[in-house]
């Protein structure tokens, strides 16, 4: 049963557009999502995250919007670039410190110049 | 600023044989987690944990047991590798509710 949903696999954007990477959960328990960029071969690398106590996070060109009630959230990237071409995964824990991640399965974004 | 460090990098290893991953947290952090991301597949968490004791356990298998030191680098210890093992092994660390992760390790077993 997968707690975590990214329905779309891929996501192609034009260079300089908003991409939209959107996340659904089932486990009213999570209170704390992330978003993590992941190259092949490399490690998930921290973009930005949002506790449920708050309703939108900016950072730079990410911003992170969490609707509790529908549970559902999503990463807004304005303007994409290039470099922002890889996959993209939601994870989101249960409330506290130290505790594990629950993935979605990723979606791949493709940023054309 | 520092990383999370994962040795080795890639490690090739026969079925029934044993494996030993290790990590080494970014500094200060004193939560560490380990992960299996299998092909086309979203990190599966295995185990963690918090100030040298065990934290969290996830679907870890009974062959995989884990450890974490006094100087806080965690080692997983993999035995009687099957072929279903080979995977990406992430670690992770954290000093509160974010989690860094490492380059991962690419195990493949034959």
């Amino acid at each position: 049963d997968q707690q975590v949903k990214q329905n779309s696999p891929s996501l192609s954007v034009q260079e300089g557009r908003i991409s939209i990477l959107n996340c659904d959960y089932t486990n009213s328990m999570f209170d704390y999502f992330l978003w993590y960029k992941k190259y092949p071969a490399e490690g998930p690398t921290f973009l930005i995250s949002i506790s449920s106590i708050k309703d939108k996070n900016e950072d730079g060109r990410f911003t992170v919007f969490l609707n509790k009630s529908a549970k559902h959230l999503s990463l807004h990237i304005v303007p994409s670039q290039p470099g922002d071409s890889a996959v993209y995964f939601c994870a989101a824990s249960e409330s506290g410190e130290n505790t594990p991640l629950v993935f979605g399965k990723g979606t791949r974004l493709s940023v054309i110049a | 600023a520092a990383g999370v460090i994962q040795s080795p990098r890639h490690l090739i290893k026969e079925k029934r044989e044993t494996a030993t991953l290790k990590c080494y947290p970014i500094p200060r952090h004193d939560t560490v987690y380990w992960y299996q991301q299998g092909p086309g597949q979203d990190p599966q968490f295995l185990i963690s944990f918090y100030e040298k004791m065990q934290s969290d356990k996830g679907s870890i298998p009974d062959r995989f047991s884990a450890q974490q030191f006094s100087d806080y680098h965690s080692e997983l210890n993999m035995s009687s590798l099957e072929l279903g093992d080979s995977a990406l092994y992430f670690c992770a660390s954290s000093l509160a509710e974010t989690q860094y992760f490492g380059p991962g390790t690419r195990l493949l077993v034959l």
